[in-house]
């Protein structure tokens, strides 16, 4: 079965540590997101990136990084730069084209940082 | 920039009653429209989309039109089940800009009483 996965499903850290959210694809897309989504609002995005070895700034992008060495894989880093860490974050891809198709989504980690 | 609006939440119905969430939306170019569900604790899936004026996007009894006079994207049921209780985001993207990213509105929260 084709998909998004995200892992691990809940993620518990101490305040001042880095964590890694891993977000993995076997639907050959291109282009893939991330999303941090709070309590009663929509969805705002971090990061994306478009191909391989390229990535762009979204509109919530401090205290996060990235990184897309293969096509399959693009990880996001929540660094201790963050202010208030503690989100839904998902992952979602989508296939590069002329027209605007739909982003598929991954279900999701669920951080938590005291 | 761009931006979607949804009606005001919580919405509550009981089962086998009609349902209109509204959306409206800006947008600097010409968008694509979409609908996501969102089941507790899951990622968003996609429901219904629409890429051009006066297309409907339909799936699982729910309908939504693309109006572009009046910027709006108001998703439809006839009548509601109570599997039907989530969150609905109405989302818009442009193609080919910004990495053809999904601006989200903030949600309505759809509970169906049996």
């Amino acid at each position: 079965d084709g998909g998004i996965t995200q892992s691990p499903k809940y993620l518990f850290r101490k305040e001042g540590q880095n964590v890694t959210l891993s977000c993995e694809q076997n639907l050959n897309h291109d282009a893939m997101y991330w999303y941090r989504q709070d309590p009663g609002q929509g969805l705002r995005l971090i990061y994306y990136s478009q191909i391989v070895n390229d990535f762009q700034k979204g509109d919530i992008a401090e205290g996060y990084s990235v990184s897309r060495e293969k096509k399959e894989s693009f990880p996001l880093t929540v660094t201790s730069a963050q202010k208030n860490p503690t989100a839904f974050y998902l992952c979602a891809s989508r296939q590069n084209g002329r027209y605007s198709y739909e982003q598929y989504f991954g279900p999701g980690t669920r951080l938590t940082v005291t | 920039g761009d931006s979607v609006t949804q009606m005001e939440g919580p919405v509550t119905l009981s089962e086998e009653a009609f349902l209109t969430i509204n959306c409206t939306y800006t947008a600097t170019g010409y968008p694509s429209l979409f609908w996501y569900v969102q089941y507790p604790g899951e990622g968003l899936q996609l429901l219904l989309k629409a890429t051009k004026a006066d297309d409907k996007g339909s799936n699982k009894g729910f309908e939504a039109t693309y109006r572009k006079e009046t910027t709006s994207f108001h998703l439809e049921k006839g009548s509601v089940q109570v599997s039907d209780s989530a969150v609905y985001f109405c989302a818009l993207s442009v193609p080919q800009t910004s990495g053809s990213r999904l601006t989200f509105g903030e949600g309505t929260q759809l509970t169906v009483n049996p």
